[in-house]
């Protein structure tokens, strides 16, 4: 399966610790979205990335939250200083921007519980 | 301000029946719709999306209708199976998603009862 991929699936952490997830996206994908989606709630917006270069960056995206795409492959989101309200499912998503329209697919997302 | 709006939070269907998810939205910037589907503890599986120049949109047993007038989009299951039990997400993007982010309304959770 070639699809997006995300490590790990889950993460426990303690308030106060520093956490990073990665995202694989579609392997021929330029774009690559960082979504949040807390219970009851649809995914909403981080960031996002074409190729390497950060693009957009949602006010949500506090100074605490740091996203990186080095060669414009993988990418990393990290956490520092977890608060317990940073608990919640952290969605990848990635699409080819070519044609006018771009259709956004998700990876299975990893599931953050702040102690 | 919430711009995708899905107003029912849950929905019944028996097996075989027709079902009906709505979805509104408030910028008429939107010109792209997007419907996923959720299963518990997985990410989104994008299903089926219409471009503000159409009004319908059809892909086997699933039909997305666009009404730009009314800032309405549904989206129609015929027939209804147990395996589409799963919430659906509508979301919306502006400039065909160029402008990079999804929005999206709360969801809709679908059951179907055999």
């Amino acid at each position: 399966d070639t699809g997006v991929s995300q490590d790990p699936r889950h993460k426990i952490t303690k308030r106060g610790q520093n956490v990073t997830f990665r995202c694989d996206p579609i392997s021929e994908h330029n774009r690559l979205y960082w979504y949040r989606q807390t219970l009851g709630q649809g995914p909403e917006f981080l960031t996002y990335f074409q190729n390497e270069a950060q693009l957009e960056k949602s006010r949500l995206l506090s100074d605490r939250f740091s996203a990186e795409r080095p060669k414009g492959s993988f990418s990393t989101l990290e956490i520092q200083r977890t608060e317990q309200g940073d608990s919640a499912m952290y969605l990848c998503a990635s699409s080819l921007a070519l044609g006018q329209y771009n259709e956004q697919f998700f990876g299975p997302g990893t599931r953050l519980t702040v102690l | 301000d919430q711009q995708v709006k899905q107003n029912s939070p849950s929905l019944s269907v028996q097996e075989g029946r027709i079902s009906i998810l709505n979805c509104d939205y408030t910028n008429s910037m939107f010109d792209y719709f997007l419907w996923y589907k959720k299963y518990p503890a997985e990410g989104p599986t994008f299903l089926i999306s219409i471009s503000s120049i159409k009004d319908k949109n059809e892909d086997g047993r699933f039909t997305v209708f666009l009404n730009k007038s009314a800032k309405h989009l549904s989206l129609h299951i015929v027939p209804s199976q147990p395996g589409d039990s799963a919430v659906y997400f509508c979301a919306a993007s502006e400039r065909g998603g160029s402008q990079g982010n999804l929005i999206f309304g709360k969801g809709t959770k679908l059951s179907v009862k055999p």
